[in-house]
């Protein structure tokens, strides 16, 4: 079946430095993938979306790079701060069309002072 | 300000027992949705609604129903609680003017134990 799969359960960075997130999907003909952030006893918070016609996308502090020919995209976090320390999802339509978003199972970005 | 919210937000319950688990959203969302996350599992769709009188099921839908007779509200029920059944539950909503290409927003989960 479609999958979307992050590479690394857990990343460790110090506060300063850049974050890079990474995430695989299975299915070609994904058109849409969202960024989600989960901090301890809370909902996923969206961050960031990028559709399939595009190659990056930025917000504040943060850039989603997309690159279809390995299927992969990637989050990243500029001058990492404490309170990014959080579980990030990523997530994709799988090309499905009917609103459904299949999850990754999450990297826990910890931050070190 | 719109949004989404739970309730309870911590049940314990008894095995064998009905609980229901309340989603209410102000965005005026089409799509609703329930999943339940668990430590190596992730986020697993339970069931789903695109409208008032839809229901669809999730991948992991056994045991669990649902029911939307207006836009705003999307109750989970669990039939007969088990112990199986012990995770945290999160609703999500989403426009649904575009079937695909839809951010999903979350409410701040409910955390049941099913002793």
């Amino acid at each position: 079946g479609e999958s979307v799969g992050l590479h690394l359960p857990t990343l460790s960075v110090q506060e300063g430095d850049n974050s890079i997130i990474n995430c695989a999907y299975s299915n070609s003909a994904s058109d849409y993938f969202i960024w989600y952030k989960q901090e301890s006893g809370k909902g996923p918070q969206f961050i960031i979306d990028i559709r399939s016609n595009m190659d990056k996308r930025q917000g504040q502090r943060v850039t989603v790079l997309l690159n279809k020919t390995v299927k992969h995209l990637s989050l990243q976090i500029a001058a990492t701060q404490p309170g990014d320390s959080a579980v990030y999802f990523c997530a994709g339509d799988g090309s499905s069309n009917t609103g459904k978003l299949i999850f990754g199972q999450g990297t826990t970005l910890q931050v070190k002072p | 300000d719109a949004e989404i919210t739970q309730s309870p937000r911590h049940k314990i319950t008894e095995t064998g027992r009905q609980v229901t688990l309340a989603c209410h959203q102000t965005w005026n969302h089409n799509n609703m949705f329930w999943y339940r996350q668990d430590l190596g599992h992730g986020l697993r769709l339970i069931h789903y609604s695109y409208g008032v009188q839809d229901t669809n099921k999730g991948e992991v839908s056994d045991g669990y129903s649902v029911s939307r007779s207006n836009t705003e509200d999307l109750p989970l029920t669990l039939e007969s609680a088990a112990s199986s059944q012990t995770s945290v539950y999160f609703c999500a909503s989403s426009e649904g003017r575009l079937a695909a290409q839809e951010t999903q927003y979350f409410g701040p989960g409910t955390r049941l134990l099913v002793l």
